[in-house]
């Protein structure tokens, strides 16, 4: 089946610094992909749609300066955290989907992301 | 305006016993809703999904959910829960503009012994 790969799968960073997040599709093309982040003990937010070769669309209250997704390929998402802060602390989820609007998506495991 | 209510935050069923997960959506259109389950600090699996045709669908590990549109509901059954299916479950919907899900608030499954 179809594989989505997130890396890191956790990761601690210090305030102020940038944290780049990957998410591949390892044996489809994701034309496109979404960004969620999930707070603990709370349901998945999308932050973002991207499609590839085209600038990211960002939900409503999500700052693009600050989360910058990059979608160059056909395989490879990017999700960078810049100048992160102990409140972007979070468990982000990446998806892929491939083809057309219908298609099924498919989840990464995730990313910890702590900052402190 | 598109969104997904999941009642129950939290639901203890004994093991073996049967249960019912309540899921409730608001979308102008046909929808498309899923089932996904998450294991702690894990991604999503995909339980089922409901697209059209047959009301009742069948998923992974003994699940089904029913579509009741005069209810607007996409319940999750199973007839007897394992130990295994305690897990946080979220019910969903997909926006057939963009494909992007919308996701209810979650329901936290105990399993007692």
């Amino acid at each position: 089946g179809a594989v989505v790969s997130q890396h890191p799968s956790w990761v601690i960073c210090k305030s102020g610094t940038s944290v780049k997040i990957e998410c591949r599709s390892l044996d489809f093309q994701a034309t496109t992909m979404f960004w969620y982040r999930q707070f603990p003990k709370q349901s998945l937010m999308l932050m973002a749609t991207s499609n590839e070769g085209s600038k990211a669309t960002y939900e409503q209250g999500v700052e693009k300066d600050k989360f910058l997704i990059n979608h160059a390929s056909l395989t490879l998402s990017t999700l960078t955290v810049t100048s992160a802060h102990p409140e972007d602390s979070s468990f982000y989820i990446c998806s892929a989907q491939a083809g057309q609007v219908n298609s099924p998506l498919h989840f990464g495991n995730g990313t910890r992301l702590t900052v402190t | 305006a598109q969104s997904v209510t999941q009642p129950d935050i939290h639901i203890t069923v004994s093991e073996g016993a049967s249960l019912e997960l309540r899921c409730n959506y608001s979308y102008g259109a046909t929808p498309y809703l899923f089932w996904y389950v998450q294991s702690p600090g894990q991604g999503l699996q995909l339980l089922l999904k409901y697209f059209s045709g047959d009301t009742l669908v069948q998923g992974i590990k003994g699940f089904e959910a029913e579509f009741k549109r005069s209810q607007s509901s996409f319940n999750l059954r199973k007839p007897s829960v394992h130990w295994s299916d305690a897990a946080e479950y979220f019910c969903a919907l997909r926006n057939n503009q963009g494909g992007k899900l919308i996701f209810g608030q979650g329901t936290e499954l105990s399993v007692k012994p």
